[in-house]
């Protein structure tokens, strides 16, 4: 079934406003990553967040991981038309010994100009 | 210069038919990946190949076969396509078996008719 499930399916914001995006995971994870999606193009990894880390930042993006509540956000700030895209998030878990990223749905994000 | 590119861009086919999609990176790393993303975005792991060898099969039907003639390609064929078989494609490699931060191709759009 599938691993990671982001929320909002879709998110509409205005140039200059921050956007949220949420992502819950079912199992234990060694790390918990960020890809970003523009449209008809290949996933772009973003940011890497392992699961003894309960923030990180780069740039714009700042990532948080609660592995109590399995459960990890992506804030970008101060958005940009050039933000707009299809995030997704992505687990690796091994203790099954599988060794491939797991991906949500994405969400879908649209900064108005 | 692209480091995971993909041919062809697009497929458009024929129910039935036998078509192969070709993937290659320049990146030196060992770990190869093919997914597969449906109408809704979400992204599901076929398989993985590590320096050659095979390391993931996942549920695919065995009409998907993956080859790895080096550890720099990985390509895929599929035999007697059906309708189903419609989505796109995605190539993906990562420095190791770990994990840490996937390369994805710009993807090939498979349409069949």
């Amino acid at each position: 079934s599938q691993q990671g499930e982001e929320d909002p399916q879709a998110l509409s914001i205005q140039e200059g406003e921050n956007a949220t995006m949420n992502c819950s995971y079912k199992t234990s994870i060694n790390n918990l990553q960020w890809y970003r999606q523009n449209s008809g193009r290949g996933l772009v990894h973003l940011i890497l967040i392992r699961s003894n880390e309960r923030e990180k930042h780069s740039g714009r993006l700042r990532v948080t991981l609660d592995t109590s509540k399995k459960s990890s956000s992506l804030l970008i700030t101060a958005s940009r038309a050039a933000d707009t895209a299809s995030y997704f998030c992505a687990t690796a878990y091994m203790d099954t010994g599988r060794r491939a990223l797991t991906f949500g749905s994405g969400t879908r994000l649209q900064v108005q100009p | 210069d692209t480091a995971v590119s993909q041919t062809p861009k697009y497929l458009v086919t024929q129910m039935g038919n036998d078509k192969s999609i070709k993937c290659e990176q320049n990146l030196g790393h060992d770990t190869m990946y093919w997914y597969k993303q449906d109408s809704k975005k979400f992204l599901k792991i076929m398989f993985s190949y590590n320096n050659k060898e095979l390391i993931i099969n996942e549920t695919v039907p065995n009409r998907f076969s993956p080859k790895s003639p080096d550890k720099a390609h990985l390509n895929l064929h599929i035999n007697s396509l059906e309708l189903g078989d419609s989505a796109v494609y995605f190539c993906a490699s990562s420095q190791d078996r770990t994990g840490y931060g996937y390369t994805f191709g710009s993807g090939t759009r498979l349409t069949v008719v």
